[in-house]
């Protein structure tokens, strides 16, 4: 079963505004969270982490915001630009125990000109 | 450094053949994973190995795949015999402890005819 999930395939959103994408996740054992941006006909790559001791990182014009009792974090872009469109995946692991990470399905972003 | 390499980018094969997926990680890397992108998983992990030593292929999902690491610069993902249902997008990633941050290769598109 998924372990991670992104329930939102897709998000459009105009240049400028701001994008959240959100991602819940069921393993209370998961202390290390992660955000990876996928270009079509690219591997993805690594955007921002965040650690189960803190609630908020930030980097740039991008946000993680994790909420442990309810077992949800999200990644907010301020403001969003075209070049931000792309495919987001969320992912954890247990990293104390050097457990393998555990990806979500994937939230589409199209940011509109 | 140039990244993870994967070859080939493409392979296009007909149902029956044989399939291997070559991957060489950044070097100095321990750890190396294989992934297979579908629409209903996202990101799946097959595979990963430590010390070119398979420590969890428990998401391999059946004996057609094996994969092997004979050495710390070089990996192959073999199908055998390949069937329609196997064609996705195959990542390899490589990361200095398994933990960490995993740096994803461009991936292989197969196709099973």
């Amino acid at each position: 079963d998924q372990q991670v999930k992104q329930n939102s395939p897709s998000l459009s959103v105009q240049e400028g505004r701001i994008s959240i994408l959100n991602c819940d996740y069921t393993n209370s054992m998961f202390d290390y969270f992660l955000w990876y941006k996928k270009y079509p006909a690219e591997g993805p790559t690594f955007l921002i982490s965040i650690s189960s001791i803190k609630d908020k990182n930030e980097d740039g014009r991008f946000t993680v915001f994790l909420n442990k009792s309810a077992k949800h974090l999200s990644l907010h872009i301020v403001p969003s630009q075209p070049g931000d469109s792309a495919v987001y995946f969320c992912a954890a692991s247990a990293m104390h125990t050097g457990n393998q990470f555990y990806f979500g399905t994937g939230t589409s972003l199209t940011v509109i000109p | 450094d140039a990244g993870v390499i994967q070859s080939p980018r493409h392979e296009v094969t007909e149902m029956g053949q044989e399939v291997t997926l070559r991957c060489k990680p950044i070097s100095g890397h321990n750890s190396l994973f294989w992934y297979r992108q579908t629409m209903m998983r996202g990101l799946e992990l097959l595979i990963y190995f430590n010390n070119n030593v398979p420590i969890d292929d428990s998401g391999m999902p059946e004996d057609r795949f094996s994969a092997k690491m004979p050495n710390a610069s070089f990996s192959t993902l073999k199908i055998q015999p390949s069937e329609p249902r196997d064609s996705a997008v195959y990542f390899c990633a490589s990361s200095f402890l398994s933990a960490d941050t995993q740096y994803f290769g461009p991936g292989t598109r197969l196709t099973v005819l």
